[in-house]
């Protein structure tokens, strides 16, 4: 149980262009979604929190306006890259906790963007 | 701010020998704590995870951890590792102020020689 897709699993897109990524929790409901992004050979840094119906949550120094995140239904958040540059390019990492309160968080396999 | 640290970058060790991964943090409210693991190639998994109890916790594939409050520490442990357990490993905290997010240690790449 707790699975969680991302799609695509790698993107490659031209300078100026924006990609969208899905994120999508298969068997569970999930009140609140994270994305983070990961550096090669870095960790994780989380970029915003989401919940159903509502705006995201930035970390700070994060561009909301550039990095738009949707969450439309208790199953599906969405991160749009727009106007990607090659700086960009990454490893893009969701997951999602389910509603019994644990913080236990379920990831994503993630979506290796790559901006030429 | 929350802070997570991990003491090694990147650890080398031969097949059957021991184990001992540190991670420390920064925080001195009620805290979660969890490590995860990604293999080369893979999705964060989750080891083991710490909310309550016996500070001691045991996890997948022969993993296990302690809690130490008073040292602010949450070290993972295997007494025998395997070439299969080369990876990278994540210790990650969630704070009780700070809602659901997870703040994550660097990490440290573990290295098992055949």
């Amino acid at each position: 149980g707790a699975v969680v897709s991302q799609h695509p699993s790698w993107v490659i897109c031209k300078s100026g262009t924006s990609v969208k990524i899905e994120c999508r929790s298969l068997d569970f409901q999930a009140t609140t979604m994270f994305w983070y992004r990961q550096f090669p050979k870095q960790s994780l840094m989380l970029m915003a929190t989401s919940n159903e119906g509502s705006k995201a949550t930035y970390e700070q120094g994060v561009e909301k306006d550039k990095f738009l995140i949707n969450h439309a239904s208790l199953t599906l958040s969405t991160l749009t890259v727009t106007s990607a540059h090659p700086e960009d390019s990454s490893f893009y990492i969701c997951s999602a906790t389910t509603p019994t309160g644990t913080y236990e968080q379920y990831f994503g396999p993630g979506t290796r963007l790559t901006v030429t | 701010a929350q802070s997570v640290s991990q003491h090694n970058h990147h650890v080398i060790l031969s097949e059957a020998a021991s184990l001992e991964l540190g991670c420390n943090y920064s925080y001195g409210g009620t805290v979660n704590l969890f490590w995860y693991v990604q293999y080369p190639g893979q999705h964060l998994q989750l080891l083991l995870k710490y909310f309550s109890g016996d500070p001691l916790v045991k996890g997948i594939k022969g993993f296990e951890a302690e809690f130490i409050k008073s040292k602010f520490s949450f070290n993972l442990r295997k007494p025998s590792v395997q070439w299969s357990d080369t990876a990278e490993y994540f210790c990650a905290v969630n704070a009780d102020n700070y809602g659901q997010n997870f703040v994550f240690g660097p990490g440290t790449r573990l290295s098992v020689l055949p």
